[in-house]
């Protein structure tokens, strides 16, 4: 299985704080990909980076790729109260992504 | 754009009781998922389908667990019969030529199902 494995499993941060939460793989990928799920909603994709990239930058959202150590990370600045979410990585494998159990984010006002 | 239209969003059955979820995907995607998301295990993958083709059910439970996609603009998936430990949020998603190529899943809001 190539499924990711985050850390921490929760986070709670002061508004305006950075968040970072770490995910783990298992096998070689092509892409990883992050998504974010707020409660009692679906998940939305929030970037995909490459196994030939190194970080990528979206908005307040920085992804960094270790392809050596199979691991990324997601870092979220200056958070908001709406960063309040579960924050997943998944890895594809073929067609298919598998998830991880994801970090769940609370930005206290 | 509409993106994943799923139905119902709630459900509280019984045990015994068929149950069965739909799902519309989003119109020119070809690929179609449906996952199944408890507090235990996490997202699970249930079913692929591509070309309304099923292509990977492993993730199929038990033969208490079906699905169809008739055509491009539709899905479901059906319990019969629902035990208690079915309860858990089933998500569809759809996607333009599967998560290893371009990579991006569209997920609807998913269907909460309860069976007492």
């Amino acid at each position: 299985s190539q499924q990711g494995e985050e850390d921490p499993q929760a986070l709670s941060i002061q508004e305006g704080e950075n968040a970072t939460m770490n995910c783990s793989y298992k096998t070689s990928i092509n892409n990883l990909q992050w998504y974010r799920q707020n409660s009692g909603r679906g998940l939305v994709h929030l970037i995909l980076i490459r196994s030939n990239e190194r970080e990528k930058h979206s908005g307040r959202l920085r992804v960094t790729l270790d392809t050596s150590k199979k691991s990324s990370s997601l870092l979220i600045t200056a958070s908001r109260a709406a960063d309040t979410a579960s924050y997943f990585c998944a890895t594809p494998n073929d067609y298919k992504l598998s998830f991880g159990a994801g970090t769940t984010v609370t930005v206290r006002a | 754009d509409a993106g994943v239209i799923q139905s119902p969003r709630h459900e509280v059955t019984e045990m015994g009781q068929e149950v069965t979820l739909r799902c519309k995907p989003i119109s020119g995607h070809n690929s179609l998922f449906w996952y199944r998301q408890t507090m235990m295990r996490g997202l699970e993958l249930l079913i692929y389908f591509n070309n309304n083709v099923p292509i990977d059910d492993s993730g199929m439970p038990e033969d208490r667990f079906s699905a169809k996609m008739p055509n491009a603009s539709f899905s479901t998936l059906k319990i019969q019969p629902s035990e208690p430990r079915d309860s858990a949020v089933y998500f569809c998603a759809s996607s333009f030529g599967g998560a290893g190529l371009n990579g991006e899943l569209f997920f609807g809001e998913g269907s909460r199902l309860t069976v007492l």
